[in-house]
Formats: structure tokens, C-alpha cells, sequence
């Protein structure tokens, strides 16, 4: 168990529809990151949150959304699913943002949109 | 840029050294990191390595930077059927945090 908790484990959904994965990062940990993996795609950075507020943005798409809450678990939301969203969602949590930043993962939500 | 490029494969024999191996375009990388990925799990930090410093030795992992060059590589010495999993090298673009990750090395080891 890595610290950093992610809920749900599985989800099957349908085109269209609006889904939303969680993470609790590991306790102490003020930042946190999404990440998704697709065969294709590898491991492609999305967004990151530090503290509350959005830190930096990768390749995500406007259809999905995220925010951190001031209990610092974070929350990503994927609406108007397609079939090219199935894919791995990972979150990752770290102390900070600077130094030897090491992340800490959770072990993934598995998105399947059918 | 933030790019990150590995090989995508590699096959070696159990006992054998493994060598796997990263380029990456961002010179700006204090940090550069190696994360394995067991079937069906999250990723796992292995090691990292100070952008100022050309080796790394932590047990049977020896990771080397050529920042001139920008690549990075990983050694396994003495791999074992344990060692098969997905290796991901990682670059930290920016003041921000965020790791930008490889594709990724699937490590197949053969009894």
C-alpha cells in the first residue's frame, strides 16, 4: 500500500456519459497529480494541483476537469466519454514541488467506456 | 521541449545485466527518475539521480547521466524473473514538480 488511495478500482461506462475518479493523497503529501495511461499513449501528465491550486497543465483534454479540496483528496472528472478514454488513471501525491520531487503512486482507477 | 523517448522493448536471460536506456530534451532537469511498474499495479520509484552528477549506484541498479547528451540509463546487474515489469524514465521540466515520463521499457526476463 502506497498511501495514496484511488477509488473506483474499476468503472465501465458508456459514450457519453460523465464519471468521476478520487484520490486521497499520502498523508502529509501537499501535491497531486493525475496521470493516464493508454496503450498508446504511454503515461501522459494531465494536471497537477499543489495546495489547492492548479499548478500545471499537460495534455488534458477540455471535456475533463479536476480540482483539489481543502481536505487536499482530489477529484477528476471525464464527461462526454468516448471510446478513446478508456484508459489507466493514475494519481500520484508528493511532499512538495522542488528538490528530489519524488511521487508516490496510487495503484489506478481502469476507465473501460463502451 | 518536454519529450521523453525509450525503447520500448528488452529481452534478456535471468543473471544476465540489463541495460535500459533514455533520452530526454528538457536541459533544465535538476532531477531525472526511474519508476517500475508491476503487472496491474501503480508505479514504484526505484531510483533518481541529481542532474550534476554522472553515476548513481544503489544495490544491483547503477544508473548513469550523460547530460551532455541528454541520456540516461539504467542497469540491472544480475537480473532476476523479478525483475520483469515496465521501466519508465522521468525528466522535471520547469520549477513545477511534474515528471514527464517515457513510453516506457518492458523488461521480459527468461529463466
Amino acid at each position: 500500500d502506497s498511501g495514496v488511495t484511488q477509488t473506483p478500482k474499476h468503472l465501465i461506462t458508456a459514450t457519453g456519459q460523465r464519471v468521476t475518479l478520487r484520490c486521497s493523497p499520502r498523508s502529509g503529501d501537499l501535491s497531486v497529480y493525475w496521470y493516464q495511461q493508454s496503450l498508446d499513449q504511454g503515461l501522459q501528465f494531465l494536471i497537477q494541483y499543489y495546495n489547492g491550486e492548479e499548478r500545471a497543465k499537460g495534455n488534458i483534454l477540455e471535456r475533463f476537469s479536476a480540482q483539489q479540496f481543502p481536505d487536499l483528496h482530489s477529484e477528476l472528472n471525464l464527461s462526454s466519454l468516448e471510446l478513446g478514454d478508456s484508459a489507466l488513471y493514475f494519481c500520484a501525491s508528493s511532499v512538495g514541488v522542488s528538490g528530489a520531487n519524488v511521487l508516490t503512486f496510487g495503484a489506478g482507477s481502469r476507465l473501460t467506456v463502451l | 521541449g518536454e519529450d521523453v523517448e525509450q525503447s520500448l522493448f528488452l529481452s534478456v536471460r535471468e543473471g544476465d545485466s540489463s541495460v535500459i536506456n533514455c533520452t530526454y530534451t528538457d536541459s533544465s532537469s535538476t532531477y531525472l527518475y526511474w519508476y517500475k511498474q508491476e503487472p496491474g499495479a501503480g508505479l514504484q520509484l526505484l531510483t533518481y539521480i541529481f542532474s550534476n552528477m554522472d553515476m548513481k549506484q544503489d544495490q544491483r541498479l547503477t544508473v548513469l547521466l550523460n547530460k551532455k547528451d541528454k541520456h540516461l540509463s539504467l542497469r540491472i546487474a544480475d537480473t532476476q524473473t523479478g525483475d520483469s515489469a515496465i521501466y519508465f524514465c522521468a525528466e522535471t521540466p520547469s520549477n513545477t514538480g511534474k515528471l514527464i515520463f517515457g513510453q516506457g521499457t518492458t523488461l521480459q526476463v527468461k529463466p
